[in-house]
């Protein structure tokens, strides 16, 4: 079946971080561009991040650079977004997403990140 | 920045026809492809049109997108509706390689 499947979510202190991961099956993962998007309670979609699929170039969303790092292991399947410094507003559900360059034809069913003391 | 514009909701009886417009704040609309996502409640968003108005297999014929330059609107119209589409969707477009989403329509099927 073609699914990814996010985990990695959870609680955590704001200036906190926090390490999410994707896992891609059924299609070839080392293929696609993936991204990551996310949603805050009640609100509409952001874009976040995307990455080649050779891991050669990234692309980041203003709110996130230079505190947020996309990465992917080709080996695995796996996609990863590791948060540093995070704030309230960072608090949503985040979905990984397959590409292509600008936009998503396969999605997770996301992960909650909730940024709060 | 470039911005896209929804309606925040729409709402049309089983059977009829609807159309959600999504309207670019500059440039050309049409310069660039828009896609339309789907999101039921509590669900991640599927694709129902990709590249203005290609649909992608599993989605309905009932779901068709346009572009009307005179307007720099992209519209996704719903033929035939079912209580099923009632749902959040939206438009996502993209400008120097910026990825831009709508805000987001509430389709309401009553």
């Amino acid at each position: 079946e073609v699914q990814l499947v996010e985990s990695g979510g959870g609680l955590v202190q704001p200036g906190g971080s926090l390490r999410l991961s994707c896992a891609a099956s059924g299609f070839t993962f080392s293929s696609h561009w993936m991204h990551w998007v996310r949603q805050a309670p009640g609100k509409g979609l952001l874009w976040v991040s995307r990455i080649k699929s050779d891991g050669s170039t990234t692309r980041y969303a203003d709110s996130v650079k230079g505190r947020f790092t996309i990465s992917r292991d080709n080996t695995k399947n796996t996609l990863f977004l590791q948060m540093d410094s995070l704030r309230a507003e960072d608090t949503a559900v985040y979905f990984c997403a397959r590409g292509p360059l600008l936009w998503f034809d396969l999605w997770g069913r996301g992960t909650l990140v909730t940024v709060s003391s | 920045n470039f911005m896209l514009t929804q309606p925040h909701s729409v709402s049309e009886s089983p059977g009829k026809t609807v159309t959600i417009s999504c309207t670019g704040s500059s440039g050309s609309i049409a310069s660039n492809y828009v896609q339309w996502y789907q999101q039921r409640p509590g669900s991640a968003p599927i694709i129902v049109i990709y590249e203005d108005n290609q649909r992608p297999s599993g989605a309905p014929d009932r779901f068709s997108g346009s572009i009307d330059s005179s307007s720099n609107s992209a519209s996704l119209t719903i033929s035939g509706l079912k209580t099923e589409d009632e749902a959040d969707y939206y438009c996502q477009s993209y400008d120097s390689s910026n990825v831009v989403f709508g805000g987001g329509t509430k389709l309401t099927v009553l």
